[in-house]
């Protein structure tokens, strides 16, 4: 499995656009990255997940570096209800399954 | 409408009692999981079932059974519970095991064993 290591916490003002690194240097050419997160109480939502074009949707924009082993997820216009844990997962498939290995995650705080 | 719902929501009990929690998606998903997070926020895999198969089984200790009646409903029973069971457990759903799919959360449930 290939692990993530992300920054455990980060600030960013409201407005302001919030970078997300994350680093994956043991990724396989056939895994995903994956990008979730998790306010406060409630369940992990799914962002974004890219396999090497850069990624964009309503919610973020997903950045992987050409050798695929760092990628940055980029919330545009951060509010305060981005405040989440954000978790940077490498996608592990177990065949007709496939599970999602959470790591420690970084905290967004987005201040006023 | 919502796509992955818990019930209950909070559950405190004593230790050495059974208790189960259950799961139901209307997303017409094949593939259902638990995970647990605990009191360290780390959020790990329990178990996946894939239409009613189990195929992700995680070390859990044999206490806890996942119970599939159908390929909507992924219950979690949990038998002699003990003081570390305490946790916030999730269930998931998603499409079937495709790599390059989103999985849907519940909103959990917090046991607290006491």
């Amino acid at each position: 499995d290939a692990k993530t290591t992300q920054p455990p916490s980060m600030d960013c003002a409201e407005g302001r656009a919030a970078n997300l690194p994350c680093n994956h240097s043991t990724i396989s050419g056939n895994e995903y990255v994956y990008w979730y997160r998790q306010i406060h109480s409630q369940g992990p939502q799914y962002i974004i997940h890219g396999l090497k074009n850069n990624e964009t949707n309503e919610m973020a924009s997903l950045i992987i570096t050409e050798d695929r082993k760092s990628s940055t997820l980029i919330l545009p216009h951060a509010t305060l209800r981005d405040t989440a844990v954000y978790y940077c997962i490498v996608r592990v498939n177990t065949g007709t399954a496939s599970k999602l290995t959470f790591g420690t995650g970084t905290r967004l705080q987005v201040t006023l | 409408d919502t796509a992955v719902s818990q019930t209950p929501k909070y559950l405190v009990t004593q230790m050495g009692n059974d208790k189960s929690i259950k799961c139901e998606q209307n997303l017409g998903h094949d593939t259902m999981y638990w995970y647990k997070q605990d009191s360290k926020k780390f959020l790990k895999i329990m178990f996946s079932y894939n239409n009613k198969e189990l195929i992700i089984n995680e070390t859990v200790p044999n206490r806890f059974s996942p119970k599939s009646p159908d390929k909507a409903h992924l219950n979690l029973h949990i038998n002699s519970l003990e003081l570390g069971d305490s946790a916030v457990y999730f269930c998931a759903s998603s499409p079937r095991g495709q790599r390059n799919t989103e999985a849907f959360f519940g909103q959990g449930t917090r046991l607290t064993v006491v």
